[in-house]
């Protein structure tokens, strides 16, 4: 089945240690998103790549940086996590360009900062 | 700016009950909707969604939703409800653009008493 894969599904880091978080598709959707969901609270989008163009959103943090190598992957690196970045972090994707598609989500990668 | 409102941050119904989560959306054009559903723990799931046409739609595990314009609003109904169904519920408002960006209600979260 087509799907929106991330790993780790669990992820602890230390407190200003460097963290990458991983999502992979297999329904070669052109847009991928990266959302930050805090508990309780509704996904915030952080930034999102159309292809190969790369959009922030303007109140996301420089701590927060994207790559995409290619159309199945996007990685999403936290510089210095602080205790404040403890979320749960969600990828999804969409195709652009024809009619208006709705977004299909990763299950979501827990991050705990010690 | 575009915002969404669901006045309920709690609901409990019994088993085979009806349902009617609430969704006020503020948009300047015609608005694209959505309703998702996230278990704890996991993404989210949609569940339906409203480009045009006709004003009530169908999704999946027996939801539907009304869009009513002069409302602005898009609430997702159940006739009976069944104890899977508890879980966390989240109406979207599609802003456009190529990106497909969704902004997301706070949610709602269904308990469901036997």
């Amino acid at each position: 089945d087509a799907m929106v894969i991330q790993n780790p599904r669990y992820q602890v880091t230390q407190f200003g240690k460097p963290v990458t978080l991983s999502c992979s598709q297999t329904l070669n959707h052109n847009v991928m998103y990266w959302y930050q969901q805090k508990s309780s609270q509704a996904p915030k989008l952080l930034f999102h790549y159309y292809d190969k163009d790369f959009n922030n959103e303007a109140d996301t943090p420089d701590n927060f940086q994207s790559r995409r190598p290619n159309t199945s992957f996007c990685f999403l690196d936290i510089r210095s996590p602080g205790l404040g970045d403890a979320a749960m972090y969600l990828c999804a994707t969409s195709r652009a360009g024809v009619s208006y598609n709705e977004q299909f989500f990763g299950p979501g990668t827990r991050l705990t900062v010690l | 700016a575009q915002s969404v409102t669901q006045p309920d941050i709690h609901i409990t119904v019994s088993e085979g009950a009806s349902l009617e989560l609430r969704c006020n959306y503020s948009y300047g054009a015609t608005p694209y909707l959505f309703w998702y559903v996230q278990s704890p723990g996991q993404g989210l799931q949609l569940l339906l969604k409203y480009f045009s046409g006709d004003t009530l739609v169908q999704g999946i595990k027996g939801f539907e939703a009304e869009f009513k314009r002069s409302q602005s609003s898009f609430n997702l109904r159940k006739p009976s409800v069944h104890w899977s169904d508890a879980a966390e519920y989240f109406c979207a408002v599609g802003r456009g653009g190529y990106g497909n960006k969704l902004v997301f209600g706070a949610g709602t979260i269904l308990r469901v008493k036997s």
